[in-house]
C-alpha cells in the first residue's frame, strides 16, 4: 500500500519547537520529503531524506526517519507566526518505476503569538 | 531560479467552455507533472511527462488533455468539465524523471470554478 498519514491540526506557541509526525506504509520509499504550503499557494520544498538516513538538520529544521517503524517527523525549531502553513510530508518509491510523489493528507500548523 | 509559473491564477468556466491551463519553468528541468488539489485535501497526480513524453496517466478523464510542446511549457486542455473538477490545479517540475533527488518544484496553482 502506498498510504500516507498525518495529524490534522497543531498548535504551538510563538518560540516553541512543533514537531509534525508522518507514518507511510509503503517500504520500498527511497526519498521522503516536507513540503509547505500556505494558503492560497503552491506547495514549497523544505526539505528531503534519502531512506538510509535517520536525520538530517537544515537551520531550524530537523527530520528524523525511523526505517523499521515507516515513520517521519519534521521539528521546527524556535516556531514563528510565519510558519503556520500546511506541512505535507511525501514519499517517492523508486522501483515502481512513477517517478511520482505519494502526499500524505496534511497537518495543518497555527502558531500562537 | 526555482520558479514555476502557471498561469491563468484563477479561472472560471462553464461546463460547455474550453480552456488551457499553462504552465512555464526555465531550469533546464525534464520532468513536468500536474496535480489536482481539492480543498483540505492533498495534491493528487494527474500527469506526468518525462523528456516530452507523457510517461503516467493517472486515469484522468479524457476532457483533461495534457500537452508538452517543449521542454519549458506544459498545458492542460480542459473541455466539457464538470463542477467537481473545481480545485487547484498545481504544476511542478523535476531535474529529470529518473533515480535521484528528484525534487519536485510547484507553481503557485491556477484555482479553477467550474460553474
Amino acid at each position: 500500500g502506498e498510504d500516507v498519514e498525518q495529524s490534522l491540526f497543531l498548535s504551538v506557541r510563538e518560540g516553541d519547537s512543533s514537531v509534525i509526525n508522518c507514518t507511510y506504509t509503503d517500504s520500498s520509499s527511497t526519498y521522503l520529503y516536507w513540503y509547505k504550503q500556505e494558503p492560497g499557494a503552491g506547495l514549497q520544498l523544505l526539505t528531503y531524506i534519502f531512506s538510509n538516513m535517520d536525520m538530517k538538520q537544515d537551520q531550524r529544521l530537523t527530520v528524523l526517519l525511523n526505517k523499521k517503524d515507516k515513520h517521519l517527523s519534521l521539528r521546527i525549531a524556535d516556531t514563528q507566526t510565519g510558519d503556520s502553513a500546511i506541512y505535507f510530508c511525501a514519499e517517492r518509491v523508486e522501483d515502481t518505476g512513477r517517478r511520482a510523489l505519494t502526499f500524505g493528507s496534511g497537518t495543518r500548523l497555527q502558531v500562537q503569538p | 531560479d526555482t520558479e514555476v509559473t502557471q498561469t491563468p491564477k484563477h479561472l472560471v468556466m462553464g461546463m460547455t467552455n474550453k480552456k488551457s491551463l499553462k504552465c512555464e519553468q526555465h531550469m533546464g528541468h525534464r520532468a513536468m507533472y500536474w496535480y489536482k488539489q481539492k480543498a483540505k485535501k492533498p495534491p493528487e497526480l494527474m500527469f506526468v511527462y518525462s523528456y516530452e513524453k507523457l510517461s503516467i496517466n493517472e486515469s484522468v478523464p479524457s476532457r483533461f488533455s495534457p500537452e508538452c510542446p517543449n521542454s519549458s511549457l506544459l498545458n492542460l486542455h480542459l473541455h466539457a468539465l464538470q463542477p467537481e473538477d473545481s480545485a487547484l490545479y498545481l504544476c511542478a517540475s523535476s531535474q529529470k524523471g529518473g533515480q535521484g533527488v528528484n525534487e519536485q518544484y510547484f507553481g503557485p496553482g491556477t484555482r479553477l470554478t467550474v460553474t
